[in-house]
């Protein structure tokens, strides 16, 4: 199973971008990279998932370079509310088996005024 | 739809006591997972369901726990007799995998228990 390193706090302040970096050096070659949200008394959130490259949406970039044994998830712009618990998560998402769903620890993210 | 819909919200009970938590999954949705977090521990896998059979219990800390899941739209996690290191949220959640694709997609979490054992 592919295991993450992340850093377990990072601070920031309201308007900055944010840049969590999560290191996966034996990811596999069917390994799928998925980012969650956690606010306090609430389950986590899905943010991003990808394979390669770049992916982006309304919430998120998700930044994979060539080698994959690492991702960047980028938040533009942070605000007040953006501070949560931050997950990556690797796993097969053709094959695999639920059990490569370890959370970890995560990155605290805090956004200071 | 309402989301992944727990209860109760929040349980306090006596050591030795049997609790049953509730999980209704996102309608359409065919994958059911348990969650634990504590601090200690962090956030942890129980058990997971596939089309209403339990795939993987390897997360299940010890007998006294069990989980069913009778019909598609709702499970229970059982714990007989609990334990004051029972004491965590629990929480529950649903995907849909689409054909061909495992149960590694966005997973949509429930509100969770909260379980406190004296």
């Amino acid at each position: 199973l592919a295991k993450t390193t992340q850093p377990i706090s990072m601070d920031s302040y309201e308007g900055q971008e944010v840049n969590i970096t999560c290191s996966h050096n034996n990811i596999a070659t069917n390994d799928y990279i998925t980012w969650y949200q956690q606010f306090p008394s609430q389950g986590p959130r899905f943010i991003i998932q990808g394979y390669k490259t770049k992916v982006t949406n309304e919430v998120a970039s998700l930044f994979i370079p060539a080698d994959r044994k690492s991702s960047t998830l980028s938040l533009p712009r942070v605000s007040l509310s953006d501070t949560a618990v931050y997950y990556c998560l690797v796993g097969d998402r053709l094959t695999g088996s639920a059990r490569q769903l370890t959370f970890g620890s995560g990155t605290q993210l805090t956004v200071l005024p | 739809d309402a989301g992944v819909i727990q209860s109760p919200r929040h349980e306090v009970t006596e050591m030795g006591q049997e609790v049953t938590l509730r999980c209704k999954p996102i309608s359409g949705h065919d994958y059911l997972f348990w969650y634990r977090q504590t601090m200690m521990r962090g956030l942890e896998l129980l058990i997971y369901f596939n089309n209403n059979v339990p795939i993987d219990d390897s997360g299940m800390p010890e007998d006294r726990f069990s989980a069913k899941m009778p019909n598609a739209s709702f499970s229970t996690l059982k714990i007989q007799p609990s334990e004051p290191r029972d004491s965590a949220v629990y929480f529950c959640a649903s995907s849909w995998a689409r054909r061909g694709t495992g149960p590694y997609n966005e997973q949509f979490f429930g509100p969770g228990t909260r379980l406190t054992v004296l």
